[in-house]
């Protein structure tokens, strides 16, 4: 099965700077990638996503990378704000099957006013 | 849109009774629907897959019997936690994936969106 690797554990920042957080994955089957942010004891929200056939995706300060021959890819936060802090989970779903998510261990940020 | 509820947010209950959570997709059909479970300061780890119409796909580990699910219609699907003991108490978490008929048949996009989670404490 699939295997989500995700660092750092935490990171702090101060406001203003960007933040980034890596994946690995080892299933080369997989083909989407989604990247969530969860606040404190709500529910994980979809912030963007990549799918195989791309290798970069952005969207105002959010921006994600893959590179598919190292199977791993990446999260950019520029120009942190205080409302970044949260936990981020990246995830890895196959092409085919149930397409259930295997999540990686999660990031908190902490952005520093 | 892709608005995923869930119901409750919040339960207490006493050992040895039965709890049932509720997820609805709120403006789209989902065929399939997951659940997951998220203890403090962990990730979510998979439990089941719930599909429309049949029976629920459970991941290594995780006891049917103990957790039932039942996804009655497109935009419903409930997980009933039997028989709670306190190591049951986590963060219940379901997501869905919109589902729609194509020309050729059905498909499902890769998106899931999830509900805002239930906190399940049994005492």
């Amino acid at each position: 099965g699939e295997n989500v690797e995700q660092h750092p554990s935490t990171l702090s920042v101060q406001e203003g700077d960007s933040a980034v957080i890596k994946c690995t994955y080892s299933d080369s089957a997989s083909n989407y990638f989604p990247w969530y942010k969860q606040e404190l004891g709500k529910g994980p929200q979809l912030i963007i996503d990549i799918r195989s056939n791309v290798g970069e995706k952005k969207d105002q300060r959010i921006a994600v990378t893959l590179n598919k021959t190292a199977k791993h890819f990446s999260l950019h936060i520029t120009e942190t704000q205080p409302e970044d802090s949260a936990v981020y989970f990246c995830a890895a779903t196959p092409r085919t099957g149930r397409r259930a998510l295997t999540f990686g261990s999660g990031t908190r940020l902490q952005v520093q006013p | 849109g892709a608005v995923v509820s869930q119901h409750p947010s919040r339960v207490i209950c006493k050992s040895g009774t039965s709890v049932k959570i509720e997820c609805r997709s709120l403006d789209f059909q989902a065929t399939t629907m997951f659940w997951y479970r998220q203890f403090p300061k962990q990730s979510l780890m998979l439990m089941a897959t719930s599909n429309e119409g049949s029976k629920a796909t459970y991941e290594q580990g995780v006891e049917k019997d103990k957790f039932l699910i039942n996804h009655a219609s497109l935009t419903l699907s409930t997980l009933t936690v039997t028989s709670a003991h306190p190591e049951d108490s986590s963060f219940y978490i379901c997501s869905a994936r919109s589902t729609w008929q194509g020309p050729s048949g059905g498909s499902s996009s890769y998106e899931q969106y999830f509900g805002p989670g239930t906190r399940l404490t049994v005492t």
